[in-house]
């Protein structure tokens, strides 16, 4: 059961540069994310998706775009790498689960990260 | 908006003795609440929830959290803190009026010293 996998782990990029950062999960989540973890900042949101064919922004989507063909796969692009887009990218899945009070009640899974360097 | 705060960037604590880190939220609803850990070079593991019921939630490896809505607090506790605690804790609050979105704290780095 490898859960959630991320590819590649490492790369450096030069400004301008283009790269995919792929996610796949193997437990039929519905939902899947992508965050980036900055020292100090904690993780913020890049984009989501709540289903095959379906992607959303999230609280700082901007150079970045997303992709999700199938349920198991969500891909993170960068279309022109910026050197102020260096950090540790994190990928999630959650099964929905919603709760009484119509909260969703679910726990993310984390991918082990994916550290991009642009020079 | 919603957000969450854990006020300390790094604990310091003595193999043996309790641990303690801290987190308050601030939410326009009712609040889900819950607590990751990092290990070094690795993703963030789910550690416990709360979503209704017992203010006290006892999640993985012996930590336990508290729920205190008049504080606004959901801090996160071991008895007896051991060296391979040492990590990186996040706090997150999610909340309905917010579209169900998951807000992370800024992260606690505990340091528990042999």
């Amino acid at each position: 059961n490898a859960g959630v996998t991320q590819t590649p782990k490492f790369r450096v990029l030069k400004t301008g540069q283009s790269m995919t950062l792929l996610c796949a999960q193997d437990m039929n989540h519905e939902y899947m994310y992508w965050y980036r973890q900055d020292p100090g900042m904690g993780l913020r949101l890049i984009h989501y998706s709540v289903g095959e064919g379906t992607t959303a922004k999230g609280e700082v989507p901007d150079g970045y775009n997303v992709s999700r063909l199938k349920k198991q796969n969500f891909l993170l692009g960068l279309e022109s790498a910026a050197p102020s887009q260096t950090s540790v990218y994190f990928c999630a899945s959650k099964k929905r689960r919603i709760g009484d009070r119509g909260q969703d009640t679910g726990e993310l899974f984390f991918g082990e990260g994916s550290r991009l360097t642009v020079l | 908006a919603q957000s969450v705060a854990q006020p300390e960037d790094q604990v310091n604590v003595a193999e043996g003795n309790p641990l303690t880190v801290k987190c308050t939220y601030s939410v326009s609803g009712n609040p889900y609440l819950f607590w990751y850990v990092q290990y070094p070079n690795r993703g963030l593991q789910f550690l416990l929830k709360y979503i209704t019921g017992d203010n006290l939630v006892k999640g993985s490896y012996g930590f336990e959290a508290e729920f205190n809505k008049s504080q606004t607090s959901f801090h996160l506790k071991k008895p007896s803190a051991l060296v391979s605690d040492s990590a990186l804790y996040f706090c997150a609050v999610r909340d309905k009026a917010a579209g169900n979105k998951l807000t992370f704290g800024g992260g606690t780095r505990v340091l528990v010293k042999p």
